[in-house]
């Protein structure tokens, strides 16, 4: 069965420190698509990445970036130089290949950046 | 463009009142889904449909009915409201990629929904 875990339920810190996010799934496909989206506190999501099961390269999007180890089925999420603009509630998703792009959220991460 | 667009953004119901909750997207997306969000949890499927007239059951689809009658439209109909569908829904779409796989899907604002 397919599912994502996030551990990490609240997340503080402190300006300009460095927070990885933890995302952990499950499947038992060999093609499917990891996601992050950002909630913040206004209620949209906002889409940030997707990457696809064959693709581990590690991204980098200016403080953002991302590790997607199928070793360890995981695909953390890393910001360097935190901001307060970056206190949200984080969510990773799975979607399976050929599934309806239907996908299989986490239960989130809430993130709280202080001044 | 708009996007997704939903409506209304809030609502009060008594309980076994019933009601729709309409969406649409403007980027011919074939792929349109319904998502609650509970306080706390993350978001779980509903319904979903990858097409006109095609419609399938998500994870939680008990009290709740779909159609999908156009390529733009995916609306959800709440039958006998109960305090349990109590939450925040969203609508949202995307387009088949190649591989089988959703692309991007683009998430409309949420409708909150309050039974009492």
């Amino acid at each position: 069965a397919q599912k994502v875990t996030q551990a990490q339920t609240e997340i503080s810190v402190v300006e300009k420190e460095d927070v990885t996010l933890d995302c952990v799934y499950e499947t038992r496909d060999t093609t499917y698509y990891l996601f992050w989206y950002k909630q913040p506190p206004s209620g949209e999501l906002v889409f940030l990445i997707r990457r696809n099961s064959f693709d581990e390269q590690n991204e980098i999007s200016g403080r953002y970036s991302w590790n997607f180890q199928k070793s360890t089925s995981s695909f953390n999420f890393t910001i360097t130089a935190s901001q307060v603009v970056d206190s949200a509630v984080y969510f990773c998703a799975l979607s399976e290949a050929y599934q309806g792009g239907k996908l299989i959220f986490g239960q989130g991460t809430e993130l709280s950046v202080k001044p | 463009n708009a996007g997704v667009t939903q409506t209304p953004k809030f609502r009060i119901l008594k309980i076994g009142q019933s009601m729709t909750l309409q969406c649409t997207q403007d980027m011919n997306h074939n792929y349109m889904y319904w998502y609650r969000q509970d306080p706390g949890m993350g978001l779980k499927l509903i319904y979903y449909s990858v097409g006109a007239g095609i419609t399938d059951k998500g994870e939680v689809p008990n009290g709740y009915n779909v159609s999908r009658s156009t390529t733009e439209d995916f609306p959800l109909r709440l039958e006998l409201a109960a305090p349990s569908q109590t939450s925040v829904y969203f609508c949202a779409s995307s387009y088949s990629g190649q591989g089988g796989g959703g692309t991007e899907a683009f998430f409309g604002q949420g409708t909150r929904l309050t039974v009492v």
